[in-house]
């Protein structure tokens, strides 16, 4: 089981509704991500929190407005969204390790099972 | 030339077959190799985690590493029906700001 919590697990929303979500993580990982991915591709970046504070966004739209209350925690706020928004919408987190050594997962990446929004 | 290549498939082998997934890449700077699982309508999940070249196995999973070719493999040895999913590899070096490539993923079916 992944230790990177998301909920909910399915969100539909309409286009003019505000919703939210959720991801967890108690890993004491100091960088969490979210990503968005289409069927049959590959994850992509969206935005990346390290130490709490916004160190990535990828030229993402308004409409997505992520926020980091503390370092367990990652929301990603949706409002005004778009039908080609809906996707599978991944949180991760990951160590931040520089080490060398093959021991050292600092520069791995862990997962939520993701939540599947559906714009409509 | 995208940072990440991995040949789509689709992949299909009879159960007990030996299964080989690969990727190369252009930047000669990673260090740091995963593979993930990913189950339909599910997250990726961590299946392996390589170092620098050399090769390194978990149970019926062997992943390998070739930097001199740029070059990652994972075995799956006495393949299952359960493993058909969708395997992406994946790969960063130090001081990305975090920033970590993916392969577009290789989906593999195992017929039992």
């Amino acid at each position: 089981d992944t230790e990177v919590t998301q909920t909910p697990k399915h969100l539909v929303m309409g286009m003019t509704n505000k919703k939210s979500l959720k991801c967890e993580q108690h890993m004491g990982h100091r960088a969490m991500y979210w990503y968005k991915q289409k069927a049959k591709k590959p994850p992509e970046l969206m935005f990346v929190y390290s130490y709490e504070k916004l160190s990535i966004n990828e030229s993402v739209p308004s409409r997505f407005s992520p926020e980091c209350p503390n370092s367990s925690l990652l929301n990603l706020h949706l409002h005004a969204l778009q039908p080609e928004d809906s996707a599978l919408y991944l949180c991760a987190s990951s160590p931040l390790s520089s080490g060398l050594t093959d021991g050292n997962r600092g520069n791995t990446i862990y997962f939520g099972e993701g939540s599947w929004l559906t714009v409509v | 030339q995208k940072e990440v290549e991995q040949d789509p498939g689709p992949l299909s082998v009879p159960e007990g077959a030996i299964v080989s997934l690969n990727c190369t890449y252009s930047n000669s700077a990673f260090q740091y190799f995963m593979w993930y699982r990913q189950y339909s309508r599910k997250g990726p999940e961590l299946l392996m985690y390589t170092y620098s070249s050399g090769n390194k196995e978990d149970g019926r999973f062997t992943a390998q590493v070739d930097k001199s070719s740029k070059y990652i493999s994972l075995f799956i040895r006495d393949s299952q029906p359960s493993d058909s999913a969708t395997y992406l590899c994946a790969m960063t070096r130090l001081n990305t700001g975090n920033q970590f490539y993916f392969g577009t993923g290789t989906s593999l079916t195992v017929i039992p």
